[in-house]
């Protein structure tokens, strides 16, 4: 089982539409988490961290459920700039990260 | 902008060649990270290093070596390049709240 599990989708969504990724982890001993977001052929970019009180970002709402290990992100209002990868990153330590496979959404017009 | 470069961008070698990436920061950041990316696995660490002269292995460190004389480069060598080693190498480095910045990625394919 990986550390870190995402749904790999695709999610195909038309625009405005609101669409949920959910990122499972399983090191309990987990300390900071973060989405990030990779366009085609592109370094990965921090999108936004995570924290234990939830967190929004204009469109995006990150939340964590340390409970029941998982983190989700919440995108409002779909923009065809919105099509990307996801991807999930847990640290369980100073200094590293674990990522997931990533969650591929494409927003149609 | 996180100031990261690598080089070269695009590489293609043959197998049993050396190779050396690089990846050099502007930003004086403790952290870099070396990884590779190929489709079905995602991100997977190589190495990584905590300062100058200091570093670690990763999930897949077998077939590479670093090294970091300066705190603002950090070089990955692949001492005999093999075909399973064509993939996207990304450097990074990460801040004090552990957030990770990118360089653009060096594709190396090995023929």
């Amino acid at each position: 089982r990986k550390e870190v599990e995402q749904d790999p989708g695709p999610f195909n969504v038309p625009e405005g539409a609101t669409v949920a990724f959910n990122c499972t982890y399983s090191n309990s001993a987990s300390q900071s988490f973060f989405w990030y977001r990779q366009d085609c052929r592109k370094e990965p970019k921090l999108l936004m961290s995570v924290y234990s009180s939830g967190n929004e970002d204009g469109r995006f709402t990150a939340q964590l459920n340390r409970a029941s290990q998982y983190i989700s992100l919440l995108i409002r209002d779909s923009k065809l700039s919105d099509s990307a990868t996801y991807l999930c990153v847990v640290n369980t330590n100073a200094g590293k990260s674990t990522f997931g496979d990533g969650t591929t959404l494409t927003v149609k017009p | 902008d996180a100031g990261i470069t690598q080089s070269p961008r695009h590489k293609v070698t043959e197998t049993g060649t050396p190779v050396t990436l690089r990846c050099h920061q502007t930003e004086n950041h403790r952290y870099m990270y070396w990884y590779r990316q190929d489709p079905g696995h995602g991100l997977r660490l190589i190495h990584y290093s905590y300062g100058v002269k200091d570093t670690d292995k990763g999930e897949v460190s077998d077939g590479y070596s670093v090294s970091r004389s300066k705190t603002e480069d950090f070089l990955l060598t692949l001492e005999s390049a093999t075909s399973s080693q064509t993939s996207v190498y990304f450097c990074a480095i990460s801040t004090g709240t552990n957030e990770q910045y990118f360089g653009p990625g060096t594709r190396l394919t090995v023929t």
